[in-house]
């Protein structure tokens, strides 16, 4: 399979716990980007890595959550002390420098927090 | 105010109707545009990129007006297929994806 992964593809946890996601973008995209998903709405910005540099952090983004791409690979999302307010649809992205419209999406870690 | 805002629908549209609908953007920067297609819990796919001469692919056909700042997408002889949430997508300088709350379209037999 040459798209994006994510995994888990669904995550029930207790308010308050740690949770981590994980994207595996296509090989050869340089570019990754993480969105969030609430019922009825579209996809809204989190962060974007290009590499293992991470360039912008939305405001949506609080302390408690973190993000990495060590190496410039994979990436990882940890959401601490989860609210339920958390619960929602994390998708991750990529796409290749230079290619403005090729971005391809993974089909979403579903957090549900209790 | 959102920065991409669509009727969230639904459009109830019968099979080989014609159905159109809009989205609007309020960053005059923007610069791409285009439109995903999302399925009930599925990851967005993209459906096309949106010309400023407009642009048809197949029975799908996309319209920009950047004095209005306005988006359209219009979909004929629609097919049961396509009943799928539409979301408008506005790209400024830089990388971020700026989607639209989605307009859900319905297509029934």
């Amino acid at each position: 399979d040459t798209g994006v992964s994510q995994n888990p593809r669904h995550k029930i946890t207790k308010r308050g716990q740690n949770v981590t996601f994980r994207c595996d973008p296509i090989s050869e995209h340089n570019r990754l980007y993480w969105y969030r998903q609430t019922l009825g709405q579209g996809p809204e910005f989190l962060t974007y890595f290009q590499n293992e540099a991470q360039l912008e952090k939305s405001r949506l983004l609080s302390d408690r959550f973190s993000a990495e791409r060590p190496k410039g690979s994979f990436s990882t999302l940890e959401i601490q002390r989860t609210e339920q307010g958390d619960s929602a649809m994390y998708l991750c992205a990529s796409r290749d420098q230079g290619v403005d419209y090729g971005y391809t999406f993974g089909s979403g870690t579903r957090l549900t927090v209790v | 105010r959102k920065e991409v805002e669509q009727d969230p629908g639904p459009f109830n549209v019968p099979e080989g109707a014609t159905v159109a609908f809009n989205c609007t953007y309020s960053n005059s920067a923007s610069q791409s545009f285009f439109w995903y297609r999302q399925d009930c819990r599925k990851e967005p796919k993209l459906l096309m990129s949106v010309y400023s001469s407009g642009n048809e692919d197949g029975r799908f056909t996309a319209q920009l007006n950047r004095a209005s700042q306005y988006i359209s997408l219009l979909i004929r002889d629609s097919k049961l297929s396509d009943s799928a949430t539409y979301l408008c997508v506005a790209k400024a300088a830089g990388n971020k994806l700026t989607f639209g709350g989605g307009t859900r379209v319905l297509v029934k037999p």
